[in-house]
C-alpha cells in the first residue's frame, strides 16, 4: 500500500517565477493538507481539501497561494511570483476522513528553494 | 501566540533507559493530541495518538499520556534504542468538533546515546 507520494522532492526557482509541487494521498484517502515547515520551525497548517473543495483555508497567505484537489489526478500547491521567504519545506498529508479517524499521515515534503 | 509548546528542544537519553517528551497546549478547543516522529529530509511519521476521552493510550513501547486539566500531555518511550534518536513533534487539533487541522509544537530533538 503506497504511501503520501509527493514530487517533485526538491525544487528549485528563481524569484518571479512560478512554483508547482504536487501530492497524491494514499488510496482510500480523500482527504489532504498542506503544511509548511521553515527552518528550525515546527509544521505550519496552510490548507484543507476534499475532493474538488477547499475546507479549511485559514493557513494560506492571501496572496500568491493556491490549492486545489481535483477530482481526477493529485492535490496542486501553487505559488507564484516565488520569493526568498518561500523557500522552506512543504508536506502533504492525507488522511482517510473517518469519524473518530484524525490521524493524518505525512508525504516526505518538496524542498523548495528560491535563489 | 503557540498553541502548542515543546518547551525543551533537545533531549539526551541513555539506551535502554526511558525517554519522555512533554508538551503543552493553550487552547482548550484541542481534543485530540498526537506525537509525530521526524528523521531529516523525510516526513513525519505517526507515532500515536489520544483523545480528549482518555489520559492514557499504549502501543508498544510508546504512551503518552494527556492531563487535561494541566494541559499537559507526555510521550514516554521505554526502553529507549537507537532508532529512536530523531526530532519528535506532539501535535493538536480540536478532530471531534470537525475542525481537523493539526496544530505543531516547535519539537524536541532526542538523541539515544549507546
Amino acid at each position: 500500500n503506497a504511501g503520501v507520494m509527493q514530487n517533485p522532492r526538491h525544487l528549485v526557482r528563481r524569484r518571479g517565477q512560478e512554483a508547482r509541487l504536487r501530492c497524491s494521498p494514499m488510496k482510500g484517502h480523500s482527504h489532504v493538507y498542506w503544511y509548511r515547515q521553515l527552518p528550525e520551525e515546527g509544521l505550519k497548517f496552510m490548507v484543507y481539501l476534499q475532493k474538488e473543495n477547499i475546507i479549511d483555508e485559514s493557513g494560506m497567505p492571501k496572496e500568491r497561494f493556491s490549492a486545489e484537489f481535483p477530482k481526477e489526478g493529485p492535490s496542486i500547491l501553487r505559488i507564484q511570483q516565488v520569493v526568498r521567504g518561500d523557500s522552506a519545506a512543504y508536506f502533504c498529508a492525507s488522511s482517510p476522513g473517518r469519524i473518530l479517524s484524525y490521524e493524518q499521515y505525512f508525504g516526505p515534503g518538496t524542498r523548495l528553494t528560491v535563489t | 501566540d503557540q498553541q502548542v509548546k515543546q518547551n525543551s528542544p533537545s533531549l539526551s537519553v541513555q539506551e535502554g533507559r526511558i525517554s519522555i517528551l512533554n508538551c503543552d497546549y493553550t487552547n482548550s478547543m484541542f481534543d485530540y493530541f498526537l506525537w509525530y516522529k521526524k528523521y531529516p529530509a523525510e516526513g513525519p511519521t505517526f507515532l500515536i495518538s489520544i483523545s480528549s476521552i482518555k489520559d492514557k493510550n499504549e502501543d508498544g513501547r510508546f504512551t503518552v499520556f494527556l492531563n487535561k486539566s494541566a494541559k499537559h500531555l507526555s510521550l514516554h518511550i521505554v526502553p529507549s534504542q537507537p532508532g529512536d534518536s530523531a526530532v519528535y513533534f506532539c501535535a493538536a487539533s480540536a478532530g471531534l468538533q470537525g475542525a481537523q487541522k493539526l496544530v505543531f509544537g516547535q519539537g524536541t530533538r532526542l538523541t539515544i546515546n549507546p
